[in-house]
């Protein structure tokens, strides 16, 4: 079975500033996928990004990064330049490739992230 | 992306009735999830929902408490039957793309009294 371990419940970042949420998973296959999905107070899940295992370049998209490291089980989120509308719950979620995989997605606990005027 | 709308928003219910909340999608996907988030907690799966063939429920969630249809490509439904205030949640679904990506649709927030 997967594992998602979020070890930040909460956290506060300054806008215009740099935060950086951590999330580490336990699995024993090789060919996955990781998710950051964002969730504000109106409750919609907001995919944020996605990382190909098999693909080492880090996965960016705008203000937001990872820094994946497989052999570490690591699976970081960079935010940059910070934005009021940031502030939300992040999850990091796990899901296994493969064509009988089934799409499932296994999610951690989620940090809650307060960006401060 | 997709446009994955839920209704009701909202529901407030009297414990021992039946709430379903239907799913739509706006294009044709093999897979639907159903997931249950309990206050201030992480999102847990409940069912698996392909069209043509029964739910596959997680550990913890049985059919009589929540059936599932899914009539087509594009649609489901899940009801939350024989309510407790411990149904208190919100409960979201969400379409799985060969992209392997998952979208979200906005949740409905229920109260069991």
């Amino acid at each position: 079975a997967q594992t998602v371990t979020q070890s930040q419940p909460e956290m506060s970042v300054q806008e215009a500033e740099t935060v950086t949420l951590s999330c580490t998973y336990d699995t024993s296959e090789s060919n996955y996928y990781l998710f950051w999905y964002k969730q504000p107070p109106s409750r919609q899940m907001i995919l944020v990004i996605r990382q190909e295992a098999y693909k080492q370049q880090n996965a960016t998209e705008n203000r937001f990064s990872v820094n994946f490291q497989k052999a570490a089980k690591s699976f970081s989120l960079k935010i940059s330049d910070s934005q009021l509308g940031d502030t939300a719950m992040y999850f990091c979620a796990f899901m296994i490739g493969g064509d009988n995989a089934g799409n499932m997605l296994t999610f951690g606990g989620g940090t809650r992230l307060m960006v401060k005027p | 992306s997709a446009v994955i709308s839920q209704k009701p928003s909202r529901d407030i219910c009297q414990r021992g009735t039946s709430l379903t909340i239907q799913c739509q999608v706006d294009s044709q996907v093999t897979m639907m999830f159903w997931y249950r988030q309990q206050p201030g907690q992480s999102l847990t799966l409940i069912a698996t929902a392909n069209q043509g063939s029964e739910a596959t429920y997680e550990s913890g969630f049985v059919i009589d408490k929540f059936p599932i249809s899914r009539p087509n490509l594009t649609f489901s439904t899940l009801t939350v039957s024989n309510m407790s205030p411990e149904d208190s949640s919100i409960y979201l679904c969400s379409a799985g793309y060969r992209e392997r990506t998952q979208y979200f649709g906005p949740g409905t927030r229920l109260l069991v009294l």
